[in-house]
């Protein structure tokens, strides 16, 4: 069975520093992945995806993220924070190519310092 | 603009009783999702539906039932509400193929 493993439960940062949020996986075959981020109050919205390819993924929002076979890591990453950024992000792997059967990490909660 | 909607943002419920959460989605997705959502755990899949009246069990059904009886309406039902079931509940719902979940804003839940 897979399993996500976010390490981080908190991180803070300062507006304008960079972030880069931990993802570890275990799965036995190729990884589908998956980065939603949570705004208060608000349901999950996707950041990015990985399928295949190129292992670098652009998302929505100046994100991106890069897929480490050797390393079974999905970090997601951000050169330069922003104070709407404060969410909680979920890292989330798949184990067919359509996105249904996801299994999540626990979370990372960012707080963006002015 | 794609749209998850659920019944209630929050609810109070007593030990026991019968308990229906709604989802509706106006996308004419054919799959459609019931998650639990808990500090620390992440969220977790109670069932999933690819098609009306289909459903299969995701990692946590035991205690939960479902009912899809028409294609944008995907309703979980906690047949004696526990304690154990406080939680946020978020629905979602996809195309078919190779897709994003859509989600709801979530039901919290406090079951007393």
């Amino acid at each position: 069975a897979q399993s996500v493993t976010q390490p981080d439960i908190h991180i803070t940062v300062s507006e304008g520093a960079s972030l880069e949020l931990r993802c570890n996986y275990s799965y036995g075959a190729t990884p589908y992945l998956f980065w939603y981020v949570q705004s208060p109050g608000q349901g999950l919205q996707l950041l990015l995806k990985y399928f295949s390819g190129d292992t670098l993924v652009q998302g929505i929002k100046g994100f991106e993220a890069e897929f480490k076979r050797s390393q079974s890591s999905f970090n997601l990453r951000k050169p330069s924070v922003h104070w709407s950024d404060a969410a909680e992000y979920f890292c989330a792997v798949g184990a067919d190519n359509a996105g249904n059967m996801l299994t999540f990490g626990g979370g990372t909660r960012l707080m963006v310092k002015p | 603009d794609v749209k998850v909607t659920q019944s209630s943002r929050y609810l109070v419920k007593r030990t026991g009783e019968k308990v229906f959460l709604e989802c509706v989605q106006d996308m004419d997705h054919e799959n459609m999702f019931w998650y639990r959502q808990d500090p620390g755990l992440g969220l977790r899949l109670i069932y999933f539906s690819y098609d009306v009246k289909m459903k299969e069990k995701g990692d946590i059904p035991e205690g939960y039932s479902v009912s899809r009886e028409k294609k944008e309406r995907f309703s979980l039902i906690l047949e004696s509400a526990s304690t154990n079931q406080t939680s946020m509940y978020l629905c979602a719902s996809k195309i078919a193929g190779d897709g994003e979940q859509f989600f709801g804003p979530g039901t919290r839940l406090t079951v007393l």
